[in-house]
């Protein structure tokens, strides 16, 4: 067990709809960073947040969005689902304090099965 | 740009024998990170090492030994005396410098099967 918690384990929602996926981090970590694995594009990074604030943004699409609140747990919200965003969808948390995070092993949850149909 | 690319898609092995997983990595930085990760059967990805690029000392840890060679960018993983339980998708990632920050970039995996 990673200490890093995601919910639901599983989600299955139609085409145009909105869903929320919530990640706690580990206890301490202050960094969240959000993948999305589908079998055609593999693990791909979709965005990181330090402390409260965004850092970093990857591959994500403009109808995928995320924040990180002051109690540290992180939502993605997407939004006019469509059937190519069903994926797994996975949560890491990683602790220091500089934000860099490029020294930091990223630790992951157990991710979120979304499934559209 | 980095990149990182595990050639071999699906190994496939007798319990005890001993299996290597290729990873070859592309980065322009002189500072970065290599991990391996495991994603058994039930889906979560296991972090298994953290390398940093001034760290050439390869290492052992029990069944599993890895083998950094910074010539000619490649971070490999063995498994000495497979078990059944060693199946799972094996995962290697680059975490390198600018603004790239948390970024992992990952292979395409190896899927690893360990027949009784």
């Amino acid at each position: 067990d990673s200490g890093v918690t995601q919910t639901p384990k599983h989600l299955i929602t139609a085409t145009g709809q909105r869903v929320t996926l919530r990640c706690s981090p580990r206890s301490g970590d202050l960094s969240v960073y959000w993948y999305q694995q589908s079998l055609d594009q593999g693990l791909q990074f979709l965005i990181q947040y330090y402390n409260g604030e965004e850092r970093a943004k990857g591959n994500i699409l403009e109808r995928f969005s995320a924040q990180q609140f002051p109690d540290l747990h992180s939502e993605l919200n997407l939004s006019s689902l469509e059937l190519g965003d069903s994926a797994l969808y996975f949560c890491a948390s990683s602790g220091g304090t500089s934000g860099s995070s490029r020294t930091d092993t990223q630790y992951f949850g157990p991710g979120t099965r979304l499934t559209v149909l | 740009a980095q990149k990182v690319t595990q050639a071999q898609t699906e190994i496939s092995v007798v319990e005890k024998e001993d299996v290597t997983l290729d990873c070859v990595y592309e980065t322009r930085d002189t500072t970065y990170y290599l991990f391996w990760y495991k994603q058994p059967p039930s889906g979560e990805l296991v972090f298994l090492i953290r390398r940093n690029s001034f760290d050439e000392q390869n290492e052992i840890s029990g069944r599993y030994s890895w083998n950094f060679q910074k010539s000619t960018s490649s971070f490999n993983f063995t498994i000495t005396a497979s078990q059944v339980v060693d199946s799972a998708v094996y995962f290697c990632a680059l975490n390198a410098g600018g603004t790239s920050y948390g970024k992992l970039t990952f292979g395409q995996g190896t899927i690893l099967t360990v027949h009784p």
